[in-house]
């Protein structure tokens, strides 16, 4: 079975400061993908970053990094120079293998993020 | 825009009905998703197809069911509605058969009465 879990319902952060959302996870899938995701107020999902779990490097998309310690099992997403429009909610997601070479998504509770001008 | 669609963008119906939801795909997307996020749940996987075979199955009931037609459309169909049902539907589409980087579309909003 795979788990995802958000310990932070919400948060708050300063404009053009930088936040970490925190995201662990469980699986027991020798090979596995972490994303993240973002959903404004309007509703829809954005997909933000990925991390596979044999990347050396940690990902990094623009203002977005993956913070990954396979070890801890922690995925966290880092904000850099945190803007209005990155209010939203954040989700941490991972893609997993089933058995007959099926993949399973598993998401997070989410974390709202409010970013304070 | 993501450049997914899906239709009906809102959907009121009755317990014990039947819908249909629908959804394009990005141009040249061959994978399509379908997720479900609730109040109580959350964010749940649906199911996946890739170019028209089933590809992935998540927590989907049994009277849930959905197909990829042959211009990579897909429809999920929704039976015997219960108020829990009610939820938004998302559609989401990748170019291959485990690609990462979805593009969701803007859901389709059920809500059973």
């Amino acid at each position: 079975a795979q788990k995802i879990t958000q310990t932070q319902p919400g948060m708050f952060v300063q404009e053009k400061e930088a936040v970490t959302l925190d995201c662990t996870y469980d699986t027991s899938d020798p090979s596995y993908g972490l994303f993240w995701y973002k959903q404004p107020s309007s509703g829809e999902m954005i997909f933000l970053i990925y991390q596979g779990s044999y990347d050396q490097q940690n990902a990094t998309e623009g203002r977005y990094s993956l913070n990954f310690q396979k070890a801890r099992k922690s995925a966290n997403l880092v904000i850099s120079a945190s803007q209005l429009g990155d209010s939203a909610m954040y989700f941490c997601a991972m893609r997993g293998l089933l058995s007959g070479g099926y993949q399973k998504v598993t998401f997070g509770t989410g974390t709202k993020l409010q970013v304070i001008p | 825009d993501s450049g997914v669609t899906q239709t009906p963008k809102h959907l009121i119906t009755a317990t014990g009905q039947r819908v249909t939801l629908r959804c394009s795909p990005r141009s040249g997307d061959l994978s399509v998703y379908w997720y479900q996020q609730s109040l109580d749940q959350g964010l749940q996987f649906l199911i996946q197809y890739y170019n028209g075979e089933e590809r992935a199955k998540g927590n989907i009931l049994e009277r849930f069911s959905a197909q990829q037609f042959p211009d990579l459309h897909s429809e999920l169909n929704l039976s015997s509605l219960e108020l829990g049902d009610s939820a938004l539907y998302f559609c989401a589409s990748s170019s291959g058969r485990n690609s990462y980087e979805q593009y969701f579309g803007p859901g389709t909003r059920l809500t059973v009465t």
